[in-house]
């Protein structure tokens, strides 16, 4: 398996821009998570998919953060208007499902986005 | 609710010493417990877990990690350490009970410094 596919690697652009990050879990896994890390916050949860559906969006940051999830096979992560302090490294990850109704386990994460707001 | 704490932002060892990098957590019920690698440019990798069972687990590249139920710490540790562990790591905790959130909260990460 290719692990998790994310796009682009590194994305620059200008302050109010429309930035869509994309994500292709591993096949399989029903959970989906994307994650923000900057150096003064670090690993941030935004927002968590199970089966397509957002489960826990309360740490999206605002809205003009959104995510979708149309199959079990893509995600994308869309800002816009981005900002400067929008920047950061963006991650996408995947989990198998565990036996218990919502429960997740191990966490395989993509390479991430590196984007940059100026 | 679950937290998990880091307290050491960074760890400067020798090569060829052994190796710890310390995590605590706080659950309501039991504990599972998962250790994550990052490498320069790259995403968290997994390196093992405890759910059940054993307290000491092993995982990838020779790390292992000891869970104390007593002291809530769930500590990382390598005999001998090489160059190439140098890196950032993550402890994470999810809490069992039924009432908690079925997602991990990792912590800040601590960053490890293995010296020629």
């Amino acid at each position: 398996d290719a692990g998790v596919i994310q796009s682009p690697r590194h994305e620059v652009t200008e302050m109010g821009q429309e930035v869509t990050l994309r994500c292709k879990p591993i096949s399989g896994h029903n959970s989906l998570f994307w994650y923000r890390q900057t150096m003064m916050r670090g690993l941030e949860l935004l927002i968590y998919f199970n089966n397509n559906v957002p489960i826990d969006d309360s740490g999206m940051p605002e809205d003009r953060f959104s995510a979708k999830m149309p199959n079990a096979s893509f995600s994308t992560l869309k800002i816009q208007p981005s900002e400067p302090r929008d920047s950061a490294v963006y991650f996408c990850a995947s989990s198998p499902r565990v036996g218990l109704a919502g429960g997740t386990d191990t966490q395989y994460f993509g390479p991430g986005t590196r984007l940059t707001v100026l | 609710a679950q937290s998990v704490a880091q307290p050491e932002d960074q760890v400067n060892v020798a090569e060829g010493n052994p190796l710890t990098v310390k995590c605590t957590y706080s659950v309501s019920g039991n504990p599972y417990l998962f250790w994550y690698v990052q490498y320069p440019n790259r995403g968290l990798q997994f390196l093992l877990k405890y759910i059940t069972g054993d307290n000491l687990v092993k995982g990838s590249y020779g790390f292992e990690a000891e869970f104390n139920k007593s002291q809530t710490s769930f500590h990382l540790k390598k005999p001998s350490a090489l160059v190439s562990d140098s890196a950032l790591y993550f402890c994470a905790v999810r809490d069992s009970a039924s009432g908690g959130s079925y997602i991990p909260t990792f912590g800040r990460g601590t960053s490890l410094i293995v010296h020629p």
